[in-house]
């Protein structure tokens, strides 16, 4: 079956502007979650919604973040007035129920901001 | 917050060479994961392995979660096996990594 999917696969923006990253869970998985990953670490967590509601934010770096799952389906990370230093791979996981499950990752959007 | 400490950082073998990937942590945990990161960037599940041993063909984890650490074995390595693994284990809600063993194999 489908994997997780993210758009777009790459973005680059300038400093001070918004942008939104998509992305679109594994069908019937109620748990979603974002990381990012900056270049030679390993993916740091950002957030976790359980079905519609952000369950834990405790990752998001500051009020320039966030994100949203109306539907608790896809969902979508908001950056506002982005700095060079957001610069980086953005995550999205998806897991069949809680937090105890298995994760799969998508394939990343790769920001870029000049 | 929870520690997680793979080794080695960098690994370089001769196709056909055996190898193992180690990782400690240094809290309890409700699970534990590998993972295989691509030239792509796609981060590929290998293991989902909360204590215990699992085997994939040429891979295999093992997981003593009482002692806080994980394993993983490969086998007769390839080519294609070359990228960075992570080891990932979930602290409450999140996967929390460690910074990854770059595995390289030369023909």
């Amino acid at each position: 079956g489908a994997g997780v999917s993210q758009t777009p696969s790459n973005k680059v923006t300038e400093k001070g502007k918004y942008v939104e990253l998509r992305c679109d869970p594994i069908s019937g998985h109620t748990a979603l979650y974002w990381y990012r990953q900056s270049l030679g670490q390993g993916p740091e967590f950002l957030i976790y919604f359980q079905g519609t509601g952000a369950a834990d934010d405790s990752g998001l770096p500051n009020d320039r973040f966030f994100a949203v799952r109306p539907e608790g389906s896809v969902s979508t990370l908001k950056i506002q007035r982005t700095e060079r230093g957001d610069s980086a791979v953005y995550l999205c996981a998806s897991s069949r129920s809680g937090n105890q499950n298995e994760q799969f990752f998508g394939p990343g959007t790769r920001l870029t901001v000049l | 917050g929870i520690q997680v400490e793979q080794s080695p950082p960098d690994l370089i073998l001769q196709e056909g060479a055996n190898s193992t990937l180690r990782c400690n942590f240094s809290d309890s945990v409700n699970n534990l994961q590998w993972f295989h990161q691509n030239p792509w960037g796609q981060l590929i599940n290998l293991f989902y392995i909360p204590s215990g041993t699992k085997q994939n063909g040429r891979l295999s984890a093992t997981t003593v979660a009482t002692e806080r650490y994980s394993l993983l074995y490969i086998s007769s390595s390839q080519t294609t096996d070359s990228g960075v693994y992570f080891c990932a284990v979930l602290y409450g809600n999140k996967l929390v990594f460690g910074a990854g063993t770059i595995l390289r194999v030369k023909s």
